[in-house]
């Protein structure tokens, strides 16, 4: 059973450029939650969906940040405009119900 | 809101013990305690779902007291590589957890 799956690991994006981060979750998870973290910081939270709902979105940016998880394929967080401030580690995790969450390995975006 | 985890930081030498508490100012339905080495993933250690209740496995345990918000890590006769950054989430009723600024531990030989 493969584990989370995040992609790209690494992504370089110059100031206004649009950065797409995919996870897929584990087999028979339909909870999926994303949370960012800068170095040296605990990871906060941003958005927490099931298929085709936003659950709970309260800790995503309002402007330039939004979040799916299709009825197919990976949840998608979309980050527009990109600025040096959204440098960070932003992980995906998956849960099978309201329970423990497993996470991905995560996706390193830097902008330059 | 926010746990805080104490100590920030603790060293050991491998073989001696360490407690690291978890403490919220909300009430909790749950809290789940993690690990994550530099440049890696977290990775879930256990979840304690009632108060009072306590799990372990290998030489690693937790309690969780429902009444004061709080819970602790146990870790026993430490080895290398129990070393990383230790973060403890929080479920305060919204479904998604809160974490704690973390404690890194760092075992030396």
């Amino acid at each position: 059973n493969a584990g989370v799956m995040q992609n790209p690991r690494h992504l370089v994006r110059r100031r206004g450029q649009e950065a797409r981060l995919r996870c897929s979750p584990m087999k028979g998870h339909s909870h999926v939650y994303w949370y960012r973290q800068l170095p040296e910081e605990g990871l906060k939270f941003m958005v927490y969906l099931q298929k085709e709902n936003i659950i709970d979105e309260s800790g995503m940016p309002k402007e330039r940040f939004s979040a799916e998880f299709p009825k197919e394929g990976p949840s998608i967080l979309r980050i527009q405009q990109v600025v040096r401030g959204d440098s960070a580690a932003y992980f995906c995790a998956s849960s099978p119900v309201n329970n423990e969450q497993f996470f991905g390995p995560g996706t390193r975006l830097t902008v330059l | 809101q926010q746990p805080v985890q104490s100590p920030q930081a603790v060293i050991l030498r491998e073989g001696e013990d360490a407690v690291i508490n978890c403490s919220s100012s909300k009430a909790l339905y749950s809290v789940h305690w993690y690990r994550q080495k530099h440049g890696e993933a977290p990775v879930f250690l256990m979840i304690l779902l009632k108060g009072g209740e306590q799990k372990g496995h290998d030489k690693i345990s937790a309690s969780f007291n429902e009444k004061k918000q709080q819970s602790s890590l146990y870790l026993t006769a430490s080895q290398l590589s129990y070393s990383g950054t230790y973060f403890c989430g929080t479920d305060q009723g919204a479904q998604k957890l809160v974490f704690g600024q973390g404690t890194r531990l760092t075992i030396n030989p």
